[in-house]
């Protein structure tokens, strides 16, 4: 398997654009997370999915973000409208059973830059 | 609040000493302990991880790490560090359940130098 796919990898964009990320899940996992990566905050779970279903966004910083994941192998972060505070590294990892006993498989993230 | 505190941002050691990377969580019935490892530019790839049975748990690259209950904690160890091993480590916990949600720590930088 080629392991989680995030695209793009890198994405330079204007304060008020929207931003599209994109997450291809390991084949045959039911999760589906993201998150977000900035120095001054760490590493954060903004929103999960079991079985293509949002279980919590709890973490979705507010309205701007939102998440969808229309089927098994594929999921977006929508970003609208951008702001510069939104620049950060973002995750998708995807995990396979339940009960919290499985690793997690990590893309290799998309950095954003918002101007 | 269920959380994990790792207390040094940043270990600095010269090449070929041990290192010991602390990682503690607060108190829970169950928990399912995990180390990653993210080297620059990449994302978070798994060390170790503790779900039951002996305490001290052999993950890749040499590491080592060892849940304690009474102190709820889970160190990372390496006898002898490699400059490769230089990376961000993350220590994570899940709270059981069937969330497969994982808290993590702020991380700790391991600058092994040479």
């Amino acid at each position: 398997d080629a392991g989680v796919i995030q695209s793009p990898r890198h994405e330079v964009t204007e304060m008020g654009q929207e931003v599209t990320l994109r997450c291809k899940p390991i084949s045959g996992h039911d999760y589906l997370f993201w998150y977000r990566q900035t120095m001054m905050r760490g590493l954060e779970l903004l929103i999960y999915f079991n079985n293509n279903v949002p279980i919590d966004d709890s973490g979705m910083p507010e309205d701007r973000f939102s998440a969808k994941m229309p089927n098994a192998s594929f999921s977006t972060l929508k970003i609208q409208p951008s702001e510069p505070r939104d620049s950060a590294v973002y995750f998708c990892a995807s995990s396979f059973a339940s009960g919290g006993t499985t690793e997690q498989y990590f893309g290799p993230g998309t950095r954003l830059t918002v101007t | 609040a269920q959380s994990v505190t790792q207390l040094d941002s940043q270990v600095p050691v010269f090449e070929e000493a041990p290192v010991e990377l602390r990682c503690n969580y607060s108190s829970s019935v169950s928990v399912y302990l995990f180390w990653y490892v993210q080297y620059p530019n990449q994302g978070l790839q798994l060390l170790l991880k503790y779900l039951s049975g002996s305490t001290l748990v052999k993950g890749i690259n040499g590491f080592e790490a060892e849940f304690n209950k009474s102190q709820t904690s889970f160190h990372l160890r390496k006898p002898s560090v490699h400059i490769s091993d230089t990376a961000e480590y993350f220590c994570a916990v899940s709270y059981g359940g069937a969330t497969n949600k994982l808290i993590f720590g702020t991380g700790t930088l391991l600058a092994v130098q040479p």
